[in-house]
């Protein structure tokens, strides 16, 4: 199984700051990720396929780099919508799996 | 619009068996994949089971390979979870996904709002 693994597990962090969450996966994906947000007691949005490509409707200041085993999440501006877990979902092979997670607080 | 509605949940005992239902519109349902992915009560997400547009071909986590079986009717755009020899480690809140193809490498561009199981006695 490849094994995503997020860092940091939590940030804090101002309105408009430039926020940057990184997912590592245990073997190459090439650029098989997705990235996704959860707010307190909704159900995961997608955000970001194919690393770096933005989904519809999504706001610009977020944005996602990287292939193979390393890949970041920007926020370029971070906003109080913005409160949320993030994840970050190989989809290169069986089984998915998710990373654990980074929780952003708003300072 | 796309919409995933989840049923069936609820609280049964440890080595019991539940059936979850998704119930999808506002897409063409056979030609795509869908999974299940849960979430235990403040944890991280975890995918559990895949099963292609036609629904010959399925995927499971290992967590429940052998218990969990996943099956749709594309006659009346459903899903169906059938989980049995449930344990306490199954107690979280499930959600079906649609997949962005039907087969391959496909990620989730739409989520139910799930339906919580709790295993306890």
């Amino acid at each position: 199984d490849i094994q995503m693994t997020q860092s940091p597990s939590t940030l804090s962090a101002s309105v408009g700051d430039r926020v940057t969450i990184t997912c590592r996966a245990s073997q190459s994906i090439s650029s098989w990720l997705a990235w996704y947000q959860q707010k307190p007691g909704k159900a995961p949005k997608l955000l970001i396929y194919k690393a770096s490509s933005l989904e519809s409707g999504i706001p610009s200041r977020f944005s996602g780099s990287g292939s193979g085993t390393e890949f970041t999440l920007t926020i370029s501006s971070l906003q109080p919508d913005d409160l949320a877990t993030y994840y970050c979902q190989q989809y290169n092979s069986f089984p998915r799996t998710f990373g654990q997670g980074t929780k952003v607080e708003i300072k | 619009e796309v919409q995933l509605l989840e049923s069936g949940g609820g609280l049964v005992q440890p080595g019991g068996s539940l059936r979850l239902s998704c119930a999808a519109s506002g897409f063409t349902f056979s030609s795509y994949a869908m999974s299940w992915v849960r979430q235990a009560p403040g944890k991280g997400l975890e995918w559990v089971s895949g099963i292609s547009g036609s629904g010959g071909s399925t995927n499971y986590a290992d967590s429940v390979k052998g218990r969990f079986t996943f099956s749709r009717d594309n006659s009346k755009n459903t899903l169906f979870l059938q989980m049995n020899s449930l344990r306490a480690e199954d107690t979280a809140v499930y959600y079906c996904a649609k997949g962005t193809k039907n087969l391959g490498t496909y990620y989730f561009d739409y989520w139910g709002q799930g339906t919580l199981v709790t295993v306890s006695s």
